[in-house]
């Protein structure tokens, strides 16, 4: 049973350039979440989609959105990156839109340089 | 939106059992209690979740008092390997509900 999986694990990007990470659900989940999570801090809720909509945002600007397929994989887009969106991005997935119990991948740790 | 705090560290011993308390004390009638454990660098992972009394699974136990304004998850005799930062989340896993992770509770446990 494959669990939560994302990629790339590791990415170095320069100020102003774009971005696009990835993630593949658990199997049987149809709902993904994506959270960005600073050092030292706990991870902060992107938005959720489910049935290929955005159906909760967090606080955060349009430079970050988002995208999911028909097979239930999900992207993560941050434009015009900033020093400021150096952190480790996690993707969880759930059920039924489900928000409680998640279940998240490894992460992707993005460097904006 | 129920706010939650938690201690920032504690340390324990191999062996001990850990108790760690959450406090929400505008808990909503709907909310539930969820519980994540991260390790460095890697996604949290669901431990536990209730919504009164006792739970327990074979990972941890999470107590819920009547009022439900607080609720503490136990781990018993604990390892290095539950050296971890631990989450408590409420909310009411409905649609509309933001899950919001605090800066949690750094536990080390010493040898």
């Amino acid at each position: 049973d494959a669990g939560v999986t994302q990629s790339p694990t590791h990415l170095i990007k320069t100020r102003g350039q774009q971005v696009t990470l990835r993630c593949s659900p658990k199997s049987g989940h149809d709902t993904v979440s994506w959270y960005q999570q600073a050092l030292g801090q706990g991870p902060q809720f992107i938005f959720q989609y489910y049935e290929e909509e955005e159906r909760q945002r967090g606080n955060f600007p349009d430079r970050f959105s988002g995208h999911q397929f028909p097979n239930y994989s999900s992207e993560l887009n941050v434009n015009a990156l900033l020093l400021g969106d150096s952190a480790l991005y996690l993707c969880a997935s759930s059920m039924g839109g489900d928000q409680e119990t998640q279940y998240f991948g490894p992460g992707t740790r993005l460097l904006v340089l | 939106l129920a706010k939650t705090t938690q201690p920032i560290s504690m340390d324990s011993y191999e062996g001990q059992e850990v108790n760690i308390t959450c406090s929400h004390n505008n808990i909503a009638t709907n909310d539930y209690i969820t519980w994540y454990q991260q390790f460095p660098s890697q996604g949290p992972r669901f431990i536990i979740q209730g919504y009164k009394t006792k739970v327990t699974n074979e990972v941890a136990s999470l107590f819920i008092p009547a009022d439900r304004k607080s609720s503490t998850l136990s781990l018993p005799r604990v390892s290095l390997s539950d050296t971890a930062v631990y989450y408590c989340l409420v909310g009411d896993r409905g649609g509309s509900y933001i899950p919001t992770f605090g800066r949690g509770t750094s536990l080390i446990v010493h040898p």
